[in-house]
This record gives C-alpha cells, structure tokens and sequence, in this order.
C-alpha cells in the first residue's frame, strides 16, 4: 500500500465503550498529525507527532489518547466518548516537523459516530 | 476570531461557467497558503502552495493567486468531476490554520 491508511473507516460506539483509531504512512515522513473534522467547520488539529514524539496537544480531552509507537503508526485511542465527539477523524503526515510550510497528505479518514 | 476565511460557502455552477473561490487570512507573518481538494468520504488532497503575495500556480482547470490578505482559487470552464469540497489553509510560525471550506457543485 502506498500513502496514508486508516482504520476503521467507519466507526459506531456508544459513550462507555472503548476503541482505537490507526493510521499508517509509507511515505517515509518524520511527521504525523491527528485532526477532527466536523461540518462546516475548519480542521481541527489534535495532536502533532515528530520522530515517535508528541510536540504539540491542542488542549484535546484526555478521553483521546494518542500513541505513536513509531513515525510510519499512529493511534486514536478512545475512551468515555461524548456524542459532540461524533466527526470525520484524520491521519495525516508530511516530510519533516512543524506546520510551516510543509505539504500534509491525509488520509481518507474515519467517520466516528458516538451513541 | 477568524484568521481564515472561505468564501461562498457553496457554490453552484453549470458546466462551462468559470468563477472564482476566496480564502482570505489576517494572520501576519505568511509562510505558505496551501490550497487542498477534498472528495466526499475522503481526505484533502494537495493542490498548490503559494509563498509570496503575486504568486500564480496552475493546473488543469485551476489557477491560484495569491495577495497580501486573500488568495483566490479560478477556475476555469468547470467540469462535474471538478465538484468537491475546496480547503484554504494559511501557515505562520509555527501554524497551519485551515478554513471552513467552499463546497463546489458542477453541474452538466
């Protein structure tokens, strides 16, 4: 597989449940990112990802929990969802560090649906 | 406060009609405006990067400039596969902001 890949693509929990996002890129990027998507609003970063290291959580709840075991994985962990928590959650990753100029292949995402 | 602005919302045009999209920014210290696609039940897919305000980049039916406040998305002589959802995103320091997206419908 080449590019960004995310699994599940789709996704239905209920609030006490518990699941994980994955995402995989085998484009040899350093950079991996998580953001929410919801209707009509802009993209949402969550967390941000350099050489297995978070370098940046934009104040996400704590019932997101992300892994990077290695730069090519990433993980959602989800715990005691809220239903506003329902969107499109995407992967994404680019060359190296940092949000500058730098150019973010995505994933096709993973439609989340909390009950 | 809004730093990215995207402009119509949504916008209907018949095969053939050219019209143009705005992405307007007040961020100061520009680094790079990213124009992305975005497909229905997919993720946005890169387009162009603008870095300096008179800059122009094509490709195919699509033409982006870019000013000191806004940049502009044309397009020309549209097809139906052109239909998509279209996302501005402005970069400063260390920061990527995105718009909300102009949803674009073509019709034959």
């Amino acid at each position: 597989e080449t590019g960004v890949t995310q699994t599940p693509r789709h996704l239905v929990m209920g609030m006490t449940n518990k699941k994980s996002l994955k995402c995989e890129q085998h484009l040899g990027h350093n950079a991996m990112y998580w953001y929410k998507q919801s209707a009509k609003k802009p993209l949402e970063l969550m967390f941000v990802y350099n050489f297995k290291e978070q370098t940046e959580n934009n104040s996400v709840p704590s019932r997101f929990s992300p892994e990077c075991p290695n730069s090519s994985h990433l993980f959602l962990h989800l715990h005691t969802l809220q239903p506003e928590d329902s969107a499109l959650y995407l992967c994404a990753s680019s060359q190296v560090q940092g949000l500058g100029a730098n150019v973010l292949t995505f994933g096709a995402g993973s439609r989340l649906t909390v009950l | 406060e809004d730093q990215v602005t995207q402009s119509p919302e949504a916008l209907r045009l018949q095969e053939g009609e050219s019209s143009s999209l705005n992405c307007s920014y007040t961020v100061s210290g520009l680094r790079g405006l990213f124009w992305y696609r975005q497909d229905p039940g997919k993720g946005p897919e890169f387009l162009f990067t603008l870095y300096s305000a008179g800059e122009e980049k094509e490709k195919e039916r699509l033409k982006a400039t870019l000013t000191k406040k806004e940049s502009f998305l044309h397009i020309t002589a549209p097809k139906p596969e052109d239909s998509a959802t279209y996302l501005c995103a402005v970069s400063y320091g260390n920061k990527l902001v995105f718009g909300a997206g102009t949803i674009l419908r073509v019709k034959s």
